[in-house]
């Protein structure tokens, strides 16, 4: 199965402040990839399919990229509400699996 | 708005039978193929299985191959999982999520429920 890597673990952000995820695919999964965030207590939620399109519905200022094995989650002036968790899913091949997930934090 | 709502967690002992339930709210889940996923304590997410739209094709994860059943009732507009021989290690939060076809054999997960628990411990 394909195995996803998420770094970092925990990411501490001022508000305002820019963040990077990433994500490592142990095979080439092309871009079929998507990022996710969770707030608790609230369904998980699409923010990017494809690698790089965003859902509908999702502010600019988050954007994805990367293909192959590598990929990234880029939040910028993070707000209040980014303050979640955020995995990411490849649906390359079967089984479909979700990287273990980046937590944001409030620095 | 748009809402998927899951029912039908509890407490089961192992090797004992749990039926899951998805409906939908503001949509027609009859209409898209659909996913179970799973989220143990302290864990990451874990998909369990994939229905189409038809019932004609199913996948599972491994650890549940030949245990659990993913089916639908489109006239109901509803989702289920029968969860049979169920083991400690099958507690977790469940979640049903659409399925957005982008290509043959190929989707992405779009919409998701809140989940329902499902704790299997004697």
């Amino acid at each position: 199965e394909v195995v996803m890597t998420q770094s970092p673990a925990t990411l501490s952000v001022s508000p305002g402040e820019g963040a990077t995820l990433s994500c490592r695919a142990s095979q080439s999964i092309g871009t079929n990839f998507a990022w996710f965030q969770h707030r608790p207590g609230q369904a998980p939620r699409l923010l990017i399919y494809d690698a790089s399109t965003r859902a509908t519905g999702i502010p600019p200022r988050f954007s994805g990229g990367g293909s192959g094995t590598e990929f990234t989650l880029t939040i910028s002036n993070l707000q209040s509400e980014d303050f979640a968790v955020y995995f990411c899913e490849q649906y390359n091949d079967w089984p479909l699996t979700f990287g273990g997930g980046t937590k944001v934090e409030i620095k | 708005e748009v809402q998927l709502i899951e029912s039908g967690g509890g407490l089961v002992k192992p090797g004992g039978s749990l039926r899951l339930s998805c409906v939908s709210s503001g949509f027609s889940l009859s209409a898209s193929p659909m996913n179970w996923v799973r989220q143990a304590p302290g864990k990451g997410l874990e998909w369990v299985s994939f229905i189409n739209v038809a019932s004609s094709f199913t996948k599972y994860v491994g650890s549940v191959m030949g245990r659990f059943t993913a089916s639908r009732d489109n006239a109901r507009n509803s989702l289920y999982l029968q969860m049979n021989s169920l083991r400690v290690e099958d507690t977790a939060v469940y979640y049903c999520v659409t399925a957005i076809p982008i290509g043959p054999g190929y989707h992405y997960m779009h919409v998701w429920g809140k989940g329902t628990t499902v704790t299997v411990s004697s």
